[in-house]
């Protein structure tokens, strides 16, 4: 089965810190995306970041940044300088390619809280 | 600006109700996805669909069924509420996991059901 694991359900950072948060997913796909997704205190659920296990180099958006390690199946993401606005539940997310019809597989979830 | 829209934020609703949630996309997307949220179990799937009048059980459908009549929006039911069915029901939708310019799941805001 394909499981995705964040082994941190609560973090917490002082503003303008650096904070990474972990995600682990096991798979026997060598094709898939990976992402993350941030979800404040309002709901919406909305994309981080996406990274294509094909290729080497690692996603970056602003802040944000991941550390893609395929052969180990470890997908973290940095937060650099974070923010107040930083604080929400954060989800790490997998899908196979090649005939996948799309299902996101997720962890459980990482409540990070950013405090002044 | 592209959205997945959900027709309540709230309801409450009584034990024995037959319950709508209603989940519209404008994105011309084929995957649309019915989730649960609760604490410490993260987002479960219930249902989902990748065309019109085609639908998939997802992990939990006990008690729920879905409806897709239109390629834009995706209805769950629950026919006879309980009180174990109080949660968040988030919405979301995709491309297929083979389109070139898959980018994961948009989300609706969510619906924070009650059944008393």
């Amino acid at each position: 089965a394909q499981t995705v694991t964040q082994s941190q359900p609560e973090m917490s950072v002082q503003e303008a810190e650096t904070v990474t948060l972990s995600c682990t997913y096991d798979t026997s796909e060598s094709n898939y995306y990976l992402f993350w997704y941030k979800q404040p205190p309002s709901r919406q659920m909305i994309l981080v970041i996406r990274q294509e296990a094909y290729k080497q180099q690692n996603a970056t958006e602003n802040r944000f940044s991941v550390n893609f390690q395929k052969a180990a199946k470890s997908f973290s993401l940095k937060i650099s300088d974070s923010q107040l606005g930083d604080t929400a539940m954060y989800f790490c997310a997998f899908t196979p390619l090649g005939g996948s019809q799309g299902n996101l597989i997720f962890g459980k979830g990482t409540k990070l809280s950013v405090k002044p | 600006d592209v959205k997945v829209t959900q027709s309540s934020r709230y309801l409450v609703k009584r034990t024995g109700e037959k319950v709508f949630l209603e989940c519209v996309q404008d994105m011309d997307h084929e995957n649309m996805f019915w989730y649960r949220q609760d604490p410490g179990l993260g987002l479960r799937l219930i249902y989902f669909s990748y065309d019109v009048k085609m639908k998939e059980k997802g992990d939990i459908p006990e008690g729920y069924s879905v409806s897709r009549e239109k390629k834009e929006r995706f209805s769950l039911i629950l026919e006879s509420a309980s009180t174990n069915q109080t949660s968040m029901y988030l919405c979301a939708s995709s491309l297929l996991g083979t389109d070139v310019n898959y980018y994961g799941y948009t989300f609706g805001s969510g619906t924070r059901l009650t059944v008393v």
